[in-house]
């Protein structure tokens, strides 16, 4: 399979706790997003690299959340001291785009649940 | 700020009927406009896009349709299946100077057999 993959599936964890999330792209792709998603609502843009520079975030992404791109391939996103607000699916996407604007794959994500 | 609106929130339609469902978003720079289907406990799946030159794209049973003027797309299903059910998001992509895609709020499409 040579999709994007993202790990774990599901994480269940309790407030305060610490949680990373990792995403590994479509391997000739240069543009990496991560996503959440709420029940019933559409995807909310986090951030995005290309290759491993961090290009824009979110004011949705607060200060307990970081993400990285080492080297332009696999991403990690962690969030510190969970809290219940931050149960979601968090999605994980990658684009190949020269310029313009590129498809983008999404990953089956990584659902979140804060007790 | 940026904005998509999509309508409607849920559809039900007969087997063999068509769907429709629209979207309309804010920012005049976007130029790429791509509608996703999402399975329950999977990701989105892009099914059809289309780009601000161009007013229509058909690919089988689907269609888009775009009205830059009026900022507006809409995504045509004929001959509707079973297995069209599902969630369907319309999306724009913001170009002035990032890649992001902004979402629209999901269409629960029901096709009933």
């Amino acid at each position: 399979d040579t999709g994007v993959s993202q790990d774990p599936r599901h994480k269940i964890t309790k407030r305060g706790q610490n949680v990373t999330f990792r995403c590994d792209p479509i391997s000739e792709h240069n543009r990496l997003y991560w996503y959440r998603q709420t029940l019933g609502q559409g995807p909310e843009f986090l951030t995005y690299f290309q290759n491993e520079a961090q290009l824009e975030k979110s004011r949705l992404l607060s200060d307990r959340f970081s993400a990285e791109r080492p080297k332009g391939s696999f991403s990690t996103l962690e969030i510190q001291r969970t809290e219940q607000g931050d149960s979601a699916m968090y999605l994980c996407a990658s684009s190949l785009a020269l310029r313009g604007t590129g498809e983008l794959f999404f990953g089956e994500g990584s659902r979140l649940t804060v007790l | 700020g940026e904005n998509v609106e999509q309508h409607p929130s849920t559809l039900s339609v007969q087997e063999g009927d068509s769907a429709v469902i629209k979207c309309t978003y804010s920012d005049s720079a976007s130029n790429y406009f791509p509608w996703y289907k999402q399975e329950l406990g999977k990701g989105p799946q892009l099914i059809i896009d289309i780009r601000s030159n161009v007013g229509e794209k058909k690919d089988q049973r689907i269609a888009v349709t775009l009205n830059k003027t009026a900022k507006h797309f809409s995504l045509h299903i004929t001959e509707t299946q079973p297995e069209d059910s599902a969630v369907y998001f319309c999306a724009a992509s913001i170009t002035s100077g990032t890649y992001k895609y902004i979402f629209g709020t999901g269409t629960r499409l029901k096709v009933l057999a």
